[in-house]
C-alpha cells in the first residue's frame, strides 16, 4: 500500500537553530501535504500544509518545501523555541471528491534544547 | 471551546467484551474519521465517513465497526474486544478546503483490553 516515511525519528536541536524534518511518499497521486504537531500527552493539530501545485510554503517560522520529481517534502522551523518541543507527523493524500485519506508518517521527536 | 470531543478520555476493557467510543463535532463538518495510534505505526486510519448516514473502512478496519447516525456524531465500535486493540484511539473531522481535508483532532481516548 501506500506509505510516507519520516527519516528522522528523534532530531534534537539547541534552541535558535533551525530543524528539518524530511519525509518521502510513494503514491505519485499524492496532492495534498499536512504536518501536525503532538505536544507529550496531548492531541494532534495542524501546524502548516502543502498542496502540490506549489513548490514551497511559508508561514511565520515554518516553512514547508515539495520536490514531487523525489517524492519528497520537508518540514523546515526557524529560530527554534522549547515550545516547538513535539512529535510532528508528515501526512499525504490524494485528492479525492468528498475529503481524503491522509496517510501519516511515524512521526518525528523534536527536542529543542536551552 | 473544543470542537471536538470524545467520551470516554480513558476506558479498561476485558477481552471479548463490547467497547463504543463515541466522538462529537460542532465544526460542522461532513468527514469524520477513527484513528488509532500506536508506536511505530503513527496513525492509522480505521474508519471514515462522508456525512451522515455513511461509513467507509479505513486502512485498518478489522475487528472494528463505525456508526454516524448524524451529522455531529461517529462511534467506533469493538464488538469482540482483544487485547491487541489496545490503543490511543483519535478522531477527526475534516474541512474541505480546496478539494484537500484538513483535519481537527479530538483529545484522544486510551482504550486497555485485559
Amino acid at each position: 500500500g501506500e506509505k510516507v516515511e519520516q527519516h528522522e525519528s528523534t532530531l534534537s536541536v539547541r534552541e535558535g537553530d533551525s530543524a528539518v524534518i524530511n519525509c518521502t511518499y510513494t503514491d505519485t497521486a499524492s496532492s495534498y501535504f499536512p504536518w501536525y504537531k503532538q505536544e507529550a500527552g496531548k492531541s494532534l493539530h495542524f501546524v502548516i500544509d502543502i498542496r502540490s501545485n506549489v513548490d514551497r510554503k511559508q508561514s511565520q517560522r515554518l516553512t514547508v518545501l515539495l520536490d514531487k520529481k523525489a517524492k519528497r517534502f520537508s518540514l523546515h522551523i526557524t529560530a527554534t523555541q522549547p515550545e516547538d518541543s513535539a512529535i510532528y507527523f508528515c501526512a499525504a493524500s490524494r485528492a479525492g471528491s468528498s475529503g481524503n485519506k491522509l496517510i501519516f508518517g511515524i512521526g518525528t521527536l523534536l527536542s529543542v534544547k536551552p | 471551546e473544543a470542537a471536538v470531543t470524545q467520551s470516554p478520555r480513558n476506558k479498561v476493557a476485558v477481552t471479548g467484551g463490547k467497547v463504543t467510543l463515541s466522538c462529537n463535532q460542532t465544526n460542522n463538518h461532513n468527514n469524520m474519521y477513527w484513528y488509532r495510534q500506536d508506536t511505530g505505526h503513527g496513525l492509522r486510519l480505521i474508519h471514515y465517513s462522508y456525512g451522515a448516514g455513511s461509513t467507509e473502512k479505513g486502512d485498518i478496519p478489522d475487528g472494528y465497526k463505525a456508526s454516524r447516525p448524524s451529522q455531529e456524531n461517529f462511534s467506533l465500535i469493538l464488538e469482540l474486544a482483544t487485547p491487541s486493540q489496545t490503543s490511543v484511539y483519535f478522531c477527526a473531522s475534516g474541512a474541505r478546503t480546496g478539494g484537500q481535508d484538513t483535519q481537527y483532532f479530538g483529545p484522544g481516548t486510551r482504550l486497555l483490553v485485559l
